[in-house]
């Protein structure tokens, strides 16, 4: 089945500065990419996906790249602030699972003002 | 808004036990998920469905059962319960196996084995 691996399972940064999540995974018949956000004692929630005809997607300070070819994506978090800090989890899936997502690990972002 | 909503928040539960997780979601959606959530290892996939009365294994699906007999409720079961199984348990929903339109989650049942 699908792996994905997440990195770093930790991240510090200023608030102002940018912060990247990065992502891999081993199904190369994936083809949906989606972010969420979990902040203490939350629910996750989605925050941005991408589909694998696109390369990259924007949504004000956050965006996601796509490399099939290496089969990794990213987050980029620009201008972060402290609300930014929570636990992201990068996701992937495709239609032999029916969809159903295969999580990463997880990585704690702390944004420190 | 589409709402899925977890019938208890907090459960405590003797080791033994045969327990019950109910989630229920409002708007129609085909799929319905049960993941564990424990830290450091993410949420990993219980076990899943695409239509009433149908279910699929997900990755760690030993010790557990799932229903659906309605469209809207998906049930988990654990058998047995047992300490390993303490853990934070997610119910999601999504609309439906032909295009992915992304998870609503619910807000969790937080289920300890004493």
């Amino acid at each position: 089945g699908e792996n994905v691996e997440q990195h770093p399972s930790t991240l510090s940064v200023q608030e102002g500065d940018s912060a990247v999540i990065k992502c891999t995974y081993s199904d190369s018949a994936s083809n949906y990419f989606p972010w969420y956000k979990q902040e203490l004692g939350k629910r996750p929630q989605l925050i941005i996906d991408i589909r694998s005809n696109v390369g990259e997607k924007k949504d004000q300070r956050i965006a996601v790249t796509l490399n099939k070819t290496a089969k990794h994506f990213s987050l980029h978090i620009t201008e972060t602030q402290p609300e930014d800090s929570a636990v992201y989890f990068c996701a992937a899936s495709n239609s032999n699972s029916g969809y159903a997502l295969n999580f990463g690990k997880g990585t704690s972002l702390l944004v420190t003002p | 808004d589409v709402k899925v909503t977890q019938s208890s928040r907090y459960l405590v539960k003797r080791t033994g036990e045969k327990v019950f997780l109910e989630c229920v979601q409002d708007m129609d959606h085909e799929n319905m998920f049960w993941y564990r959530q424990d830290p450091g290892l993410g949420l990993r996939l219980i076990y899943f469905s695409y239509d009433v009365k149908m279910k699929e294994k997900g990755d760690i699906p030993e010790g557990y059962s799932v229903s659906r007999e309605k469209k809207e409720r998906f049930s988990l079961i654990l058998e047995s319960a047992s300490t390993n199984q303490t853990s934070m348990y997610l119910c999601a929903s999504s609309a439906n196996r032909r295009r992915f339109y992304g998870y609503t989650f619910g807000s969790g049942t937080r289920l300890t084995v004493v």
